[in-house]
């Protein structure tokens, strides 16, 4: 079974500054996915970056990137040069690549960025 | 691209009925799923559909159901309606799982509040 674990509950932020969540994951299947998600208080669940696990190279889109460290089943996703919209809950998510399984996701981290 | 649209985005039900949920998923994904995210038990996976067929389920009582047609849209029902089941709905779609590299990205949409009172 796979296992997502995001420690921090909640993190504060400067405005302008660079934040980095954290997510570790647990799985036993070579091939994977790993996801960032961002929802507002609206509801929406807005991608942000997605890692295949056979990735050479880290992801990254625009202020996103996604520190992966495959080694240490980690991958943190550092937000570079925070604005207040940043503020939301972050959700990282697994899912297996070769097989039909739904996304597992970890309990998020809440974000508030400061003016 | 037109992204997944849920609908309705916002109902209230009373305890006992019946309610129908809506999702139309990006232009070319044939896979759906739906989710139930609530402030206690976070975000569990309900049902999946692929090319009118339910590939996957979790662990949800029989109350709840789904259907996906022909043009990849999908819907799903909960009966006899609980107050547990206050929630927001999330669907999901995507291209089907094993299509490699960011074919695999999974989109969502702004999801169904439902009150059940």
């Amino acid at each position: 079974a796979q296992k997502i674990t995001q420690t921090q509950p909640g993190m504060f932020v400067q405005e302008k500054e660079a934040v980095t969540l954290d997510c570790t994951y647990d799985t036993s299947d070579p091939s994977y996915g790993l996801f960032w998600y961002k929802q507002p208080s609206s509801g929406e669940m807005i991608f942000l970056i997605y890692q295949g696990s056979y990735d050479q190279q880290n992801a990254t889109e625009g202020r996103y990137s996604l520190n992966f460290q495959k080694a240490r089943k980690s991958a943190n996703l550092v937000i570079s040069a925070s604005q207040l919209g940043d503020s939301a809950m972050y959700f990282c998510a697994i899912v297996e690549e070769a097989g039909n399984t739904p996304l597992v996701f970890g309990k998020g981290t809440r974000l508030s960025v400061i003016a | 691209k037109a992204g997944v649209t849920q609908t309705p985005r916002y109902l209230i039900k009373t305890r006992g009925q019946q309610v129908t949920l809506s999702c139309s998923p990006i232009s070319g994904h044939r896979s759906v799923s739906w989710y139930q995210q609530t402030p206690g038990q976070g975000l569990q996976f309900l049902f999946e559909y692929f090319s009118e067929t339910q590939r996957n389920k979790g662990n949800f009582p029989g109350r709840f159901s789904g259907r996906q047609f022909s043009n990849s849209r999908s819907e799903m029902n909960v009966s006899t309606l609980e107050l547990g089941d206050s929630a927001l709905y999330l669907c999901a779609s995507s291209l089907p799982t094993g299509t490699g590299g960011t074919g695999n990205t999974i989109y969502f949409g702004e999801g169904s509040w439902l009150t059940v009172v």
